[in-house]
């Protein structure tokens, strides 16, 4: 099945430096990509996603790029804020018809006033 | 407004007890998950279904069973409670075709 590598597991960034999170997959049939948020006490949430025909997906500060020939993806958050400190885990979906998302076991985000 | 329900946030069971854990969504989405979230192992998937009656094991699947009788429903059920399925659990749901997953807001379960 799917595998999820998730780097690094711990990340502490000054604000407004830029803060990168990658991870690798295993499945090269793999083809959705979401990244989710999750603060303190809350439940996950959705932040962006990417679909392997895309190499790249930008929304505000964030953006995630696609490297399919190396299996890899990433989260960019530039200019990065306090409110932006919380847990991240990128996962991996085979599509339509087998959507079993699998995720990476997390990146807390800590930004340093 | 999403509504993801799990039936209690907090739940405290006994070695050997059966413990039912619910979800409960008003989307009308075909998908629904079941994960636990343990620190430093992120989220695992347990068992998922993609409709009514469908069920298909995750990766952690040992332990647990799942019943779903209706769509909006999903049931997460442990056999006989075991001190290493003291967890946060989490269930997900979203319409098919790769689309923004939602989830409710966790049952800490804590097995003595």
């Amino acid at each position: 099945g799917e595998n999820v590598e998730q780097h690094p597991s711990t990340l502490s960034v000054q604000e407004g430096d830029s803060a990168v999170i990658k991870c690798t997959y295993s499945d090269s049939a793999s083809n959705y990509f979401p990244w989710y948020k999750q603060e303190l006490g809350k439940r996950p949430q959705l932040i962006i996603d990417i679909r392997s025909n895309v190499g790249e997906k930008k929304d505000q500060r964030i953006a995630v790029t696609l490297n399919k020939t190396a299996k890899h993806f990433s989260l960019h958050i530039t200019e990065t804020q306090p409110e932006d400190s919380a847990v991240y885990f990128c996962a991996a979906s085979l599509g339509f018809g087998n959507e079993k998302l699998t995720f990476g076991t997390g990146t807390r985000l800590t930004i340093i006033p | 407004d999403v509504k993801v329900t799990q039936s209690s946030r907090y739940l405290v069971k006994r070695t050997g007890e059966k413990v039912f854990l619910e979800c409960v969504q008003d989307m009308d989405h075909e998908n629904m998950f079941w994960y636990r979230q343990d620190p430093g192992l992120g989220l695992r998937l347990i068992y998922f279904s993609y409709d009514v009656k469908m069920k298909e094991k995750g990766d952690i699947p040992e332990g647990y069973s799942v019943s779903r009788e209706k769509k909006e429903r999903f049931s997460l059920i442990l056999e006989s409670a075991s001190t290493n399925q003291t967890s946060m659990y989490l269930c997900a749901h979203w319409r098919r075709g790769n689309t923004e997953a939602f989830f409710g807001q966790g049952t800490r379960l804590t097995v003595v």
